[in-house]
C-alpha cells in the first residue's frame, strides 16, 4: 500500500493558538487530495479536495495548500477553538483507489 | 449509486466473547477498504486494510483480524474481546472523487 503519513500523531493547543499539521504522501501519480473531519462516534465531514500543485483552500478558520512536487499538505488551524477538538485525516488518491493517513488528533483546551 | 453499509451500529460484547463487524460496499469494484479504530484517548487507529479479495495488510498488533472474502465485503473479527477493544469502528473506502464512510459502530466490552 502506499504510505500516507500524518504528523504530528496527536496535539494538544490551547484556545485561542494556530495550529499546523501535515500530511506526506508519493509526489509520483498524484490525482488528489482530500482532507477530513472526524469527531468522535461520528462519520467524517470532508473539508478539502485538493488537485492542483500549489492550492490554497479556505473554510473559516481552517485552510490548507498542496504541494504535489514534494508530496504534501499542510492543514492550519487559526485561533484554535474547542469545538475544533477532532481527528484530521487525508486521503490521497492516485487512479481510483484511496489511501488514508493515519490521523492527526487535534485537542483544544479551553 | 456508491455505498457503504456497516452494521451493527452499536454492540456491548462481554469479555472473552467473539467479534463479527460487517462492512459491504454497493457501486464499485476492487476498492481499497480500511478498518479504524478510535478509542477514547487513543486517536484514530488504521487497524487494517485491503487492496483486494483475501489480501489484508494489519497495522496494529492485536487480537483483532480481518478478511475479505468477496471484493466488496470486509469483516473485522475476534476470537475473544478485550476490555481494551472498546472504541468506535469505522469501515471505509474511495473513488477519485470522494471517500466513503460506513455509519460506525460503537463497541462496548463489559
Amino acid at each position: 500500500i502506499l504510505n500516507v503519513e500524518q504528523s504530528p500523531q496527536s496535539l494538544h493547543v490551547q484556545e485561542g493558538d494556530s495550529t499546523n499539521f501535515t500530511c506526506s504522501f508519493p509526489s509520483s501519480n498524484f490525482y488528489a487530495l482530500h482532507w477530513y473531519r472526524w469527531e468522535t462516534a461520528k462519520s467524517p465531514e470532508a473539508l478539502f479536495v485538493m488537485t492542483l500543485n500549489g492550492d490554497e483552500k479556505k473554510k473559516g478558520r481552517i485552510s490548507a495548500t498542496l504541494n504535489t512536487k514534494e508530496g504534501y499538505s499542510y492543514l492550519y488551524i487559526k485561533g484554535s477553538q474547542p469545538e475544533d477538538s477532532a481527528t484530521y485525516l487525508c486521503a490521497f488518491i492516485t487512479g481510483n483507489q484511496f489511501y488514508f493517513g493515519t490521523g492527526t488528533s487535534l485537542t483544544v483546551i479551553p | 449509486s456508491q455505498t457503504i453499509h456497516q452494521w451493527p451500529a452499536t454492540l456491548v460484547q462481554p469479555v472473552g466473547s467473539p467479534l463479527s463487524l460487517e462492512c459491504t460496499v454497493e457501486g464499485t469494484s476492487n476498492p481499497n477498504l480500511y478498518w479504524y479504530r478510535q478509542a477514547a484517548g487513543r486517536g484514530l487507529q488504521l487497524l487494517f486494510y485491503s487492496v483486494g479479495i483475501g489480501q489484508i495488510s494489519s497495522e496494529v498488533p492485536q487480537n483483532l483480524s480481518a478478511s475479505r472474502p468477496q471484493d466488496r465485503q470486509f469483516i473485522l473479527s475476534s476470537k475473544k474481546l478485550l476490555l481494551s477493544d472498546s472504541g468506535f469502528y469505522l469501515c471505509a473506502w474511495g473513488n477519485s472523487f470522494e471517500a466513503f464512510f460506513g455509519q460506525g459502530t460503537r463497541l462496548t466490552v463489559v
